[in-house]
């Protein structure tokens, strides 16, 4: 079955910088890939996602890029403010008449962004 | 517009006990999945509903059942409850047409003592 792994596990920045977590998954039949933010106590909010027929996708200040030929991806996140501070995890699916959306999920990556 | 909700928010129960724990989609959406996350691990899949049926479960033991109602409500029963099943229980709503992309509820706290 799919397996993703996450890293870094822990990430601390300087507000302002940017903050890069990747991703690796095993099977190459999954083609959704979204991103969540859980900050403490709170559910696990999607921030963005990314199908396989795409390379990259923006919203704002966060991006993801995909790389299928090496079964990675990645979440970029720009002029990190305090509030990005939060566990942020990946996840892959096979949608679209696959496994029918199962999501299986990293581990995640604690991001700290100091002031 | 509410998004997904779950109840109750927090429950304790003793080894052996049984728990049922409940979950209403996001308006527009019809399909339910079920998700167990432990302390410092991404969420587990359990199950997913459409239809009022099981259509996938991940590795989960029969001890974890679960329905689903015709207004797509959903409900997520544990029997015979271990100290390994402590965990947050989190639910997740799609729509059929692209199950997917799912967005998940508070989830619902449980202790097994």
């Amino acid at each position: 079955g799919e397996n993703v792994e996450q890293h870094p596990s822990t990430l601390s920045v300087q507000e302002g910088d940017s903050a890069v977590i990747k991703c690796t998954y095993s099977d190459s039949a999954s083609n959704y890939f979204p991103w969540y933010k859980q900050e403490l106590g709170k559910r696990p909010q999607l921030i963005i996602d990314i199908r396989s027929n795409v390379g990259e996708k923006k919203d704002q200040r966060i991006a993801v890029t995909l790389n299928k030929t090496a079964k990675h991806f990645s979440l970029h996140i720009t002029e990190t403010q305090p509030e990005d501070s939060a566990v942020y995890f990946c996840a892959a699916s096979m949608g679209y008449g696959g496994s029918q959306g199962n999501l299986i999920f990293g581990k995640g990556t604690k991001l700290s962004v100091k002031p | 517009d509410a998004g997904v909700t779950q109840s109750p928010t927090h429950l304790i129960k003793t080894r052996g006990q049984q728990v049922t724990l409940r979950c209403s989609p996001k308006s527009g959406h019809d399909t339910v999945s079920w998700y167990q996350q432990a302390l410092g691990q991404g969420p587990q899949f359990i199950f997913q509903y459409y239809e009022e049926e099981e259509r996938q479960r991940g590795n989960f033991p029969d001890r974890f059942s679960g329905h689903q109602f015709p207004n797509y409500s959903s409900e997520l029963n544990v029997n015979a409850l271990l100290l390994g099943d402590s965990a947050l229980y989190l639910c997740a709503s799609s729509f059929s047409g692209l199950k997917e992309t799912q967005y998940f509820g508070p989830g619902t706290r449980l202790l097994v003592l």
